[in-house]
């Protein structure tokens, strides 16, 4: 079954830029996206079709996909962007997730 | 606006089935796929299914078939998910998810979110 692969953590300082990996075998030939979920709360899609943002998601949320890696990349990082954040692609029409990246921002 | 309120939590022993409802206001509910995606404590996301609210069709993950069982009752905006022959590791929020845009394959709008224990 296909597999997608996130860190665990990553840190990053208020006001720089957060980069969350997500790999999976030939994952630039597909659709991925990304959700954030903060505690106690239902995710959120930031990121879908690889780069495209939903509306009212602040532009500072960017995604890419190519090759065996998605990245999503949080410029100008807040407070309020820390969460999980969980890549998403399907394949052979199921959903699949990776395990998810805790962002802290210290 | 798009709203999907999920029953409330539920407790069942080792064994058990559990049905939980997603009710979708705000939308055409026959226009958008739905997602059953779960979350144990503490871990990440487990995608369960889809169903096809305009003619019933489904499809399950591998992990599931056999187990759970995904339907619309059109009439009433609400889709069921049933998970049979519970066990302790079936223990997680439970969550409905519908589609975003033109595919099936984005989670745009999500429930609340459903606990469902399993304890002897």
């Amino acid at each position: 079954s296909y597999e997608l692969t996130q860190s665990p953590s990553v840190s990053v300082s208020p006001g720089q830029t957060a980069s969350i990996t997500c790999s999976g075998d030939k994952l630039g030939d597909k659709y991925a996206c990304w959700y954030q979920q903060k505690p106690g709360q239902s995710p959120v899609l930031v990121i879908y079709q690889d780069t495209k943002r939903p509306s009212g998601i602040p532009e500072r949320f960017s995604g890419s996909n190519s090759g065996n890696t998605a990245t999503l990349t949080i410029s100008g990082t807040q407070a309020m962007d820390e969460a999980d954040y969980y890549c998403q692609s399907w394949d052979s029409s199921t959903v699949v997730f990776g395990g998810g990246t805790k962002l802290t921002v210290l | 606006q798009v709203q999907l309120v999920q029953s409330g939590a539920e407790v069942k022993k080792p064994g058990a089935s559990v049905k939980i409802s997603c009710k979708a206001s705000g939308y055409t509910f026959t226009s958008y796929y739905m997602h059953w995606v779960r979350q144990a404590p503490g871990q990440g996301l487990e995608w369960m299914g889809i169903i096809n609210p305009s003619g019933g069709s489904t499809s399950y993950a591998q992990k599931f078939q056999g187990r759970v069982t995904m339907t619309r009752d059109t009439p009433t905006s609400t889709v069921y998910m049933e998970l049979s022959s519970l066990r302790s590791e079936d223990t997680a929020l439970y969550y409905c998810a519908r589609t975003y845009g033109d595919s099936s394959g984005y989670l745009g709008d999500w429930g609340q979110g459903t606990l469902v224990t399993v304890s002897s």
